[in-house]
């Protein structure tokens, strides 16, 4: 099973328009990721919230961490060609988990195209 | 600055050849980490290291995958008696210390076995 499971997998939508893509666990995580990846490209780092109820602004993109730290969503207003990607939420191994504490865990992320 | 980088960008192999990726990190950075992406989808970590020292390989598939960073720059992740299910993106990625700092990404190795 995933750690991370991302909603929707796939989204489509013309130029102008909001969406919104979710990041959903049932563990406890100290705090979240989100990446973008385009095409032919490594992910880039967006954002990293670590309060629950936590929201951060970049640019038209809004990131939010759930109040139990469990979920996060991403909520982009009137999207542009250039937000197409794939999007990729990611946690660290906990603080318990000793020498794994580098290594990232990913969703398998919502890939957006967005239309002119 | 140059990012990390990686080589060959494409490489094309007969079922059991060996394999070496190369990844060539940002300079100065502490940690290094090799994922494998399938289309469409997140990382999958393999390994990492703090400098030289492995620090983690439980996410090696199984013994015919290695890694190494003598020098604690350059790793090297080797595949030996390749097989069509290891064709995938590797990708490397660095990050300044240890646990908590950014992880850049480099641009990754398409890996086709055939």
């Amino acid at each position: 099973t995933q750690l991370l499971e991302q909603s929707p997998q796939f989204l489509s939508i013309q130029e102008g328009e909001n969406l919104t893509v979710y990041c959903n666990s049932s563990s406890v995580f100290s705090s979240l990721q989100w990446y973008r990846q385009e095409p032919g490209e490594g992910p880039v780092l967006l954002v990293t919230v670590v309060t629950g109820g936590e929201v951060k602004k970049l640019k038209r993109l809004t990131f939010q961490f759930g109040d139990a730290r469990k979920d996060s969503s991403l909520h982009i207003t009137a999207a542009q060609p250039g937000d197409t990607g794939l999007y990729l939420c990611a946690v660290r191994g906990g603080a318990d988990r000793g020498s794994t504490l580098g290594r990232l865990y990913f969703g398998r992320g919502t890939q957006l195209t967005v239309w002119p | 600055g140059a990012g990390v980088s990686q080589s060959p960008r494409y490489k094309v192999t007969k079922r059991g050849q060996d394999v070496a990726l190369r990844c060539d990190p940002i300079s100065g950075h502490v940690s290094l980490y090799w994922y494998r992406q399938a289309l469409g989808q997140g990382p999958e970590f393999l390994t990492y290291f703090n400098y030289e020292a492995q620090q983690d390989k439980s996410g090696l598939p199984n013994d015919r995958f290695s890694a190494e960073r003598p020098e604690g720059s350059i790793s090297t992740l080797t595949i030996q008696r390749t097989e069509q299910r290891d064709s995938a993106m590797y990708r490397c990625a660095s990050s300044l210390g240890h646990g908590r700092n950014e992880q850049y990404f480099g641009p990754g190795t398409r890996l086709t076995v055939t």
